[in-house]
């Protein structure tokens, strides 16, 4: 079966660094993605890793650790803005474009 | 480019009654997606096309029918519907190659009463 579980939500301070965990339980492994969510809209991309390591990309890194099936958001110098929900996505296996499973997402607050 | 669009934006149905939720991308996609999200909840596939004349059930497809006559359009059909099928809609397109970014369109709210 797929699982992929992360909290349900968190709240940190404007400012700071939040750390936002994925785990995964899937049959195979193709890549893992992560979304961001302002509440009524549609999911953006954020980033996408496929080996092992963080990949960084402004104020946002993410982590992969397959054999751990694992990874994590990190997300610096928390604005306001970044205030959403925050979906991590496996790819289970097959070629590039097997649908994406998502987990239910972790609801953001940043406060001031 | 438009990207991805959806419509209607905002739907109230009564049981029993059907509808079709469009969908449709400019960017030459293959690949297309349709899922719905319920309240704290994530994404569960429906159903997917890899192509025109192409359709799979993704993991929620019971009350649902989808057709793929072009590349641009991927409509979803609902027959009879159900309150359990209340819930926000959203279509999806991707490009070729792994690691490509799904593109979503902006959602259907739909409500049934």
């Amino acid at each position: 079966g797929q699982n992929i579980d992360q909290p349900t939500e968190m709240t940190a301070t404007e400012g700071a660094i939040v750390q936002i965990n994925c785990t995964y339980q899937t049959s195979g492994f193709n890549g893992l993605f992560w979304y961001q969510q302002h509440a009524g809209e549609a999911p953006t991309f954020l980033s996408y890793n496929v080996l092992d390591g963080l990949e960084e990309k402004g104020r946002f890194s993410s982590f992969l650790s397959r054999s751990k099936g694992y990874s994590y958001l990190l997300l610096k110098e928390l604005q306001m803005k970044d205030s959403a929900s925050y979906l991590c996505a496996v790819r289970d296996q097959g070629s590039g474009n097997t649908p994406l499973v998502f987990g239910k997402g972790t609801r953001l607050s940043v406060i001031a | 480019n438009a990207g991805v669009t959806q419509t209607p934006k905002f739907r109230i149905l009564k049981i029993g009654q059907s509808m079709t939720l469009q969908c449709t991308q400019d960017m030459n996609h293959n690949y297309m997606y349709w899922y719905r999200q319920d309240p704290g909840m994530g994404l569960k596939l429906i159903y997917y096309s890899v192509g025109a004349g192409i359709t799979d059930k993704g993991e929620v497809p019971n009350g649902y029918n989808v057709s793929r006559s072009t590349t641009e359009d991927f409509p979803l059909r609902l027959e009879l519907a159900a309150p359990s099928q209340t819930s926000v809609y959203f279509c999806a397109s991707i490009s070729s190659g792994t690691g490509a970014e799904q593109y979503f369109g902006p959602g259907t709210r739909l409500t049934v009463t």
